[in-house]
């Protein structure tokens, strides 16, 4: 199985400054289409998780600019430019290249 | 609008068994994969369970294989995930989930909980 390792787990952060959640993984999540299968998303409070940003770099529809991810091969990143308070909640990085589909532990950003 | 609402979760005894269904809607459901992912109280995500575009092939992960078993039925644009010979460690909210890379559709139905106590 893939296992995917989040860092940190938790993450305070002051309104309007940037944050970064690392997601590594065990084996590297190129298919061989070229395509990066790795997500992430964000669980709000009481909410169903809510997908962020998908094949590891690309914004889904609706998600602010200020969410951006990169990496490639093993490790990877997701960044906030400003974190707002609305950005409250767990995010997760998922892997997708191979069954079972697995989730790092989570990172639980709270404002400072 | 893409709508994906699950039922069926509920309280059950250790050994028993439930139907979870998950009514889809808004989307062409029979070009997409389907998923299950459950999350214990207060814990993290767990993929469950996928199966393809047109029900050919399952996937599970091995806490679930033998006792779960996932269908689809396109006539009704449902999924289903069949769980039997439950055990306290499957209590979770149980979430259905369209990952759609190639139609950039990605969405998470609000879960249904399934409770196994004695």
């Amino acid at each position: 199985d893939v296992v995917m390792t989040q860092s940190p787990l938790s993450l305070p952060v002051t309104p309007g400054e940037p944050a970064s959640i690392s997601c590594r993984s065990s084996q590297s999540l190129l298919r061989s289409n070229g395509y990066t299968s790795l997500d992430w998303y964000l669980q709000k409070p009481g909410q169903s998780p809510q997908l962020l940003i998908y094949l590891g770099s690309n914004r889904a529809s609706g998600v602010p600019d200020r969410f951006s991810g990169s990496g490639s091969g093993t490790d990877f990143t997701l960044k906030i430019s400003r974190v707002e308070a609305e950005d409250v909640g767990v995010y997760y990085c998922m892997q997708t290249v191979q069954t079972p589909y697995t989730f790092g532990q989570g990172t639980k950003l709270e404002i400072k | 609008e893409v709508q994906l609402v699950e039922s069926g979760g509920g309280l059950v005894q250790p050994g028993g068994s439930l139907r979870l269904s998950c009514a889809a809607s808004g989307f062409t459901f029979s070009s997409h994969w389907m998923h299950w992912v459950r999350q214990a109280p207060g814990k993290g995500l767990v993929w469950v369970s996928s199966i393809n575009a047109d029900g050919s092939n399952t996937y599970y992960a091995d806490s679930v294989k033998g006792r779960f078993t996932i269908s689809r039925d396109s006539a009704e644009n449902t999924v289903y995930l069949q769980v039997n010979s439950l055990r306290a460690e499957d209590t979770a909210v149980y979430y259905c989930v369209l990952i759609g890379y190639d139609t950039s559709s990605f969405y998470w139905g609000q879960g249904t909980l399934v409770t196994v106590s004695s």
